[in-house]
């Protein structure tokens, strides 16, 4: 059974940047693909950006495209998100999630964090 | 990119009632669709994948059907525990998106 659990929230000012992290347990980072998904405040879920199993691919919204960047650490089973430039627009929860059950193109996904905050104001 | 729709945004229903929600893709997805349940702050959690395949654990009152550009999902008998809001999700292809929620609320 994976967990996933996320963290690196923090409240920052605009223009600044924070890197979140995924840590697995119960399964290994490289048989899966793990997605980004935020929520912001009182809104509905939002996909951000994926890593394929094998670190090659990467996807990305257009909302974060050129800002946000994933990554991940295969020795410590980590998956990182770098947020860059924040904006207010950006403040969410920010959940990680297992890619499972593909079309061969994109996921759904399984299993998610517990989620971490990201506030960003001035 | 394609766009998800949901209808209605909210429902108020008694214990043991049949609720349905409705999903509409902006074009046609196949049955790749999923629905998820989500609870005040709490992730959320995938029920039905590939349009009608239940999740390992999930009640059997839960079921979903549909293809192309129109989905359902279905509560067969209104659960208190059933209190949450329902999303689908397309996963056809690259952006994957969601729809804006239903919020279930029980009489």
């Amino acid at each position: 059974q994976v967990h996933l659990v996320e963290s690196g929230g923090d409240v920052v000012q605009p223009g600044r940047s924070l890197r979140l992290s995924c840590a697995a347990s119960g399964s290994t980072l490289n048989l899966h693909i793990i997605h980004w998904v935020r929520q912001a405040p009182g809104k509905g879920l939002e996909w951000v950006a994926a890593e394929s199993f094998d670190g090659i691919s990467r996807y990305y919204s257009d909302s974060v495209k050129g800002r946000f960047t994933v990554s991940r650490d295969i020795t410590t089973n980590t998956q990182y998100l770098q947020l860059n430039n924040l904006r207010t627009e950006d403040t969410a929860v920010y959940y990680c999630a297992r890619g499972a059950y593909t079309s061969g193109y994109c996921d759904v996904f399984d299993t998610w964090g517990q989620g971490t905050m990201v506030t960003v104001s001035s | 990119d394609i766009q998800m729709t949901q209808s209605p945004s909210t429902l108020s229903a008694s214990v043991g009632a049949r609720v349905t929600i409705t999903c509409r893709a902006s074009q046609s997805i196949s049955s790749w669709l999923a629905w998820y349940q989500q609870k005040p702050g709490k992730a959320p959690k995938l029920l039905i994948y590939m349009a009608s395949s239940l999740e390992r654990g999930v009640p059997s009152r839960f079921s979903g059907s549909g293809s192309g550009t129109e989905f359902t999902l279905t509560i067969s008998s209104l659960q208190p525990d059933d209190s949450a809001t329902y999303y689908c999700q397309h996963n056809s292809r690259y952006p994957p998106s969601f729809g804006p929620g239903t919020r279930v609320e029980i009489k």
